[in-house]
């Protein structure tokens, strides 16, 4: 079964700094869907930026990246010049094809300090 | 584009009472809904799937008859807790599905129900 792990639950950083949340998974699979989530205070789920297994270029958000290394299982999210509109639960997502569910990562709780 | 609504927003009522809360996708077809159930400050856990025109398929753990779930449009599923109690206050969300265009692969998620069992 497949599985998702993001090892940092909490995080803080300052405004303006880059900060790098970690996500590996498990799969035997060799093509599926990647996805960063977020969620902020208000509990809306948000679309960050998605991957598809794939393609071996790195998916781009404006200041969302992802570091997709699919020998390594790991798909960790790179966010730059951090906002305080930042401040999220950041979820880490993998669907294995359309008809699947998703399964999500227990989350990164980030704090972006002023 | 791609925006699904959940009503009502936040919910309370007396224990033993059934609530209903509706899932609509406002500006795409949806064959396919999911709801999920989310304690704070947790991750999201998926109920079931919801079927446009078939019966819903539910998780390990999930009681179906506590949680009716009806997809009766290809843009609106409707989640029933019935005879609710404490345990079962929570937040729901519920996600869409397009059933075609280039969004196919994702899920759009709604703003979410926070119930209340009094």
């Amino acid at each position: 079964a497949q599985t998702v792990t993001q090892s940092q639950p909490e995080m803080s950083v300052q405004e303006a700094e880059t900060v790098t949340l970690s996500c590996t998974y498990d799969t035997s699979e060799s093509n599926y869907y990647l996805f960063w989530y977020k969620q902020p205070p208000s509990r809306q789920m948000i679309l960050v930026i998605r991957q598809e297994a794939y393609k071996q270029q790195n998916a781009t958000e404006n200041r969302f990246s992802v570091n997709f290394q699919k020998a390594a299982k790991s798909f960790s999210l790179k966010i730059s010049d951090s906002q305080l509109g930042d401040t999220a639960m950041y979820f880490c997502a993998f669907l294995m094809n359309r008809d699947d569910k998703i399964i999500f990562g227990k989350g990164t709780r980030l704090h972006i300090l002023p | 584009g791609a925006v699904v609504s959940q009503h009502p927003s936040r919910v309370i009522c007396k224990s033993g009472t059934s609530v209903k809360i509706e899932c609509r996708s406002l500006d795409f077809q949806a064959t396919t809904m999911f709801w999920y159930r989310q304690f704070p400050k947790k991750s999201l856990m998926l109920m079931a799937t919801s079927n446009e025109g078939s019966k819903a398929t539910y998780e390990q753990g999930v009681e179906k008859d506590k949680f009716l779930i009806n997809h009766a449009s290809l843009t609106l599923s409707t989640l029933t807790v019935t005879s609710a109690h404490p345990e079962d206050s929570s937040f729901y969300i519920c996600s869409a599905r397009p059933t075609s265009g280039r969004s196919y692969n994702e899920q759009f998620f709604g703003p979410g129900t926070r119930l209340t069992v009094l």
